[in-house]
């Protein structure tokens, strides 16, 4: 069944820890979204990719990286989390034919950075 | 550039009532349109979106939504609240760029009450 994935589903971890969030996708989609989502809050798009070996900034500065070295497989990192980080965090995946793009999301990952 | 508008962070309704929740977009372009749930603890799943084919778009689960040009309007409507419709709502607009990227509302969540 065609899906897109994200582990972990929830993270608790220390100030200066370096964390990877996993987003995978199983549709064959180009384009892949990493969105923060404070609670109560609007989405803010933080990175996103079209391809292999392409990623952007989104709209939202973010100190995290991301890395698209498979088109199935963009996790984004954090290299020295802080309690800032603590956030929910949204992978989504676009493409396919026509013109309109339907975002399809992941369940996200919940970060508590203490 | 698009923004988007939903009025109302809480909508309070009660089980069988007409549900209305809205959302004003401001757009350059012929935009497209869309409507997302959130259930809690979980990811955005699509609801219906808005691709110019007809103004009045059907979604899942009962849902449907009327576009309106002079109004710069996309609200979501169901004839009968359900228990099971309380979540977050998220209107979103296209950029109708290659992105693919969408820029959200602030949510409106939805309590039904027995």
């Amino acid at each position: 069944e065609a899906d897109i994935y994200q582990t972990p589903r929830y993270l608790v971890i220390g100030t200066g820890k370096k964390i990877t969030l996993e987003c995978s996708q199983t549709m064959g989609h180009d384009k892949m979204y990493w969105y923060q989502q404070d609670p109560g809050m609007e989405l803010h798009l933080i990175h996103y990719s079209y391809g292999v070996n392409s990623t952007e900034k989104g709209d939202l500065s973010s100190e995290s990286t991301v890395s698209r070295i498979r088109t199935e497989h963009f996790p984004l990192t954090l290299e020295s989390a802080r309690p800032s980080h603590t956030s929910q965090y949204l992978c989504a995946s676009s493409g396919g034919q026509g013109v309109i793009e339907t975002q399809y999301f992941g369940p996200g990952t919940r970060l508590l950075v203490l | 550039a698009q923004s988007v508008t939903q009025l109302g962070s809480h909508v309070s309704v009660s089980e069988g009532a007409l549900v209305l929740l809205r959302c004003n977009y401001s757009s350059s372009v012929p935009p497209y349109l869309f409507w997302y749930v959130q259930y809690p603890n979980q990811g955005l799943q699509l609801l219906l979106k808005y691709t110019s084919a007809a103004t009045l778009v059907k979604g899942i689960n009962g849902f449907e939504a009327e576009f309106k040009k002079s109004e710069t309007s996309f609200h979501l409507t169901k004839p009968s609240a359900h228990m099971s419709d309380a979540a977050e709502y998220f209107c979103a607009v296209s950029d109708r760029s290659n992105t693919g990227k969408l820029i959200f509302g602030q949510g409106t969540t939805l309590q039904v009450k027995p």
